[in-house]
């Protein structure tokens, strides 16, 4: 199975500030033949399921505000939230969708300092 | 736009059968991938089962002795079965439709682009 290991596990930003999150992987999840990350990033606030932010590791999904953004590649990937908004308190999984079984990480959650 | 809708017993018995149903509406189950995904309280998500519409599925190893899923075209629906269940098995439990991809000549099931709500399933005596 991929391990997916995300850091750290909580963090508390301010307001306007940049929180950010990594998500390291035990195989690489880059597909030679197209070049492509698998790898997918999720929302979940308190009470609800998780939603979808990025996937191709760095690809917004639909209406999904510019101040989140992915990057990395093969192993190593960042999710940033760039002036964090209220709204944002939320934890953060990334997932892989290389092979099965699918796997996520144990989740960050992120704060309001 | 899609919306997923889980169904099914909320408090099971240790060593019975968990049995959940997810019915899709407002677009069809055929050509997509499926997913049973659950979370236990407090705790992160594990991806459990895929299917797509005509049946053909893949489990998790850590549960595949314990899990069937199966799919219905004619309701528009997809389910979960978990036997021999203990306290462990307590969680929320999601279904979720996978982005379809393409692959080895064929499709392939992507990142998990619709959720349902959720359902708490506490097994208990």
């Amino acid at each position: 199975d991929i391990v997916l290991t995300q850091s750290p596990d909580s963090l508390a930003v301010s307001l306007g500030e940049r929180a950010t999150i990594n998500c390291k992987s035990s195989q690489s999840v880059l597909f030679s033949s197209n070049n492509k990350n698998y790898l997918a990033w999720y929302q979940q606030k308190p009470g609800y399921p998780p939603s979808l932010l990025i996937y191709w590791a760095s690809t917004r999904a639909s209406g999904v505000p510019d101040r989140f953004s992915g990057s990395g590649s093969g192993t190593d990937f960042t999710l940033t939230i760039n002036s964090l908004q209220a709204e944002d308190v939320a934890v953060y999984y990334c997932q892989q969708y290389y092979t099965t079984p699918r796997t996520f990480g144990q989740g960050t959650k992120v704060e309001i300092k | 736009q899609v919306q997923l809708q889980e169904s099914g017993p909320r408090l099971v018995k240790p060593s019975e059968t968990l049995s959940l149903t997810c019915a899709v509406s407002g677009g069809s189950i055929s050509t997509y991938y499926w997913s049973w995904i659950r979370q236990p309280p407090g705790k992160g998500l594990e991806w459990i089962a895929y299917i797509d519409y005509s049946g053909s599925s893949r489990y998790n190893p850590s549960l595949k002795s314990r899990v069937t899923i199966s799919v219905d075209t004619s309701k528009n629906q997809f389910s979960l079965k978990l036997s021999s269940v203990t306290a462990a098995d307590t969680a929320v439990y999601y279904c979720a439709r996978h982005e379809l991809g393409y692959c080895d000549g064929g499709t392939c099931p992507y990142y998990f682009d619709f959720w349902g709500q959720g359902t708490l399933v506490t097994v208990s005596s």
